[in-house]
Formats: C-alpha cells, sequence, structure tokens
C-alpha cells in the first residue's frame, strides 16, 4: 500500500534563518506531488506542484521554493524565513489530475519567531 | 482558474442531527468533487468524493450532492456523533489548466452531545 512520510511534525525557526521541509512517498511510481499551506483557520493554498523529477509549478510567488530530486521526494525549503511564513505545510501525492484522490501527509506545524 | 467557496465556516448541531455544508465552483470545466475530513494537527482526509457524470453519491452516514448547471455540491451528514466534529474542506478538480485540488475555505463542524 501507498504511505506518504513528511517530517518534521513541528519546526520553531527564527526570522531569517533557512528552511527544508522533507517529504517521501512509498508504494506508487511517478506520483504528482503537491505542497500546500494553511494559515490558521483558513483553507489550503497551494503553494507547489510536480509532474516528475525536476519538474516544478510555482502557484504563488513567495519566499519559498521546492525540488524533486527523486521520483518520490518533494522538498520545500526557503533560504530566509518571514514570520509570514509561519503554518501548517502540507505535503500531498495522486495519481493524476482531474479525477482522481490526492492522499495528504501529516503536516507539519512551522512556527517563525 | 477556479474557484470554490464553501459554507458555513463554522456549524455547530446536536448529536444525532443532520449537517449540511455547500460549496460553489466557478469552472464548469471541473469533473471531480472531494470532501475531506481534517482532525485538529492532522492532515486532511478523504470521505467521500463524486465525480460530474453522478449526482448523487451515498456512503452509510454521509452523502453528497451534485448539481452541474447551478456549479454547486454539498455535503450531508446524518445521525451526527461526537466524533464527526472536525474541519470539513470541500475541493474540486479540472482535467486542464491549473492541476491540483482547489478547496474551499472549510467548515468547522461541532457536534454538541
Amino acid at each position: 500500500s501507498q504511505t506518504i512520510h513528511q517530517w518534521p511534525a513541528t519546526l520553531v525557526q527564527p526570522v531569517g534563518s533557512p528552511l527544508s521541509l522533507e517529504c517521501t512517498v512509498e508504494g506508487t511510481s511517478n506520483p504528482n506531488l503537491y505542497w500546500y499551506r494553511q494559515a490558521a483557520g483558513r483553507g489550503l493554498q497551494l503553494l507547489f506542484y510536480s509532474v516528475g523529477i525536476g519538474q516544478i509549478s510555482s502557484e504563488v510567488p513567495q519566499n519559498l521554493s521546492a525540488s524533486r530530486p527523486q521520483d518520490r521526494q518533494f522538498i520545500l525549503s526557503s533560504k530566509k524565513l518571514l514570520l509570514s511564513d509561519s503554518g501548517f505545510y502540507l505535503c500531498a501525492w495522486s495519481v493524476g489530475f482531474g479525477y482522481t484522490e490526492a492522499f495528504f501527509g501529516q503536516g507539519t506545524r512551522l512556527t517563525v519567531v | 482558474g477556479e474557484n470554490v467557496e464553501q459554507h458555513p465556516s463554522t456549524l455547530s448541531v446536536q448529536e444525532g442531527d443532520s449537517a449540511v455544508i455547500k460549496c460553489t465552483y466557478s469552472d464548469s470545466a471541473s469533473n471531480y468533487f472531494p470532501w475531506y475530513k481534517q482532525e485538529l494537527g492532522k492532515g486532511p482526509q478523504l470521505i467521500i468524493d463524486i465525480r460530474s457524470n453522478v449526482g448523487e453519491k451515498k456512503d452509510q452516514r454521509i452523502a453528497v450532492t451534485l448539481n452541474k448547471t447551478a456549479k454547486h455540491f454539498s455535503l450531508h451528514i446524518t445521525e451526527t456523533q461526537p466524533e464527526d466534529s472536525a474541519v470539513y474542506f470541500c475541493a474540486a478538480s479540472t482535467p486542464a489548466g491549473r492541476r491540483a485540488l482547489t478547496f474551499g475555505s472549510g467548515t468547522r463542524l461541532q457536534v454538541q452531545p
């Protein structure tokens, strides 16, 4: 069966520090991968999606970047965190577009102080 | 691009009553409409979905209806239980264009025992 791992679960980082969140998927090949951000009490905002290794699409101009160095690995990064980067970050995967379920990881609670 | 609006933002019901959450979407090409349940501190989990070739789908106490003409879909939970308390998100997906789910802003459901 397929599983998705996301870590760390919680993270407190000072303003201006770098960020690296990692997500891996097991049990499937060539998944579509996504990073979403959820601000407190709000919906899920799509940040990045990837259809294959090295292929990244950005949805919102921001202080973050994403990379996909391996088929089932998706990394969210920042060189210098801002206070506004605080939130709940969710990684997800799906087998296709337009008609398929997305499976979410357990999320990373990031607090920038 | 697709825009999904969800109402209400909060909903409080007595145990055993029914709960209804409504969503509207803007892109008539959208063809897949999942509903997710998110418990505190966790990633969203799919609870039911519907495709554009179907008007209604039911799974035990949960049902979803879709009106393609009006571009709206609804989640119905009957005989609510305290464990139904969570945040619920609707989403829509199109087969082309933005290649990811677009989520509503969420509904916090509280079932009072």
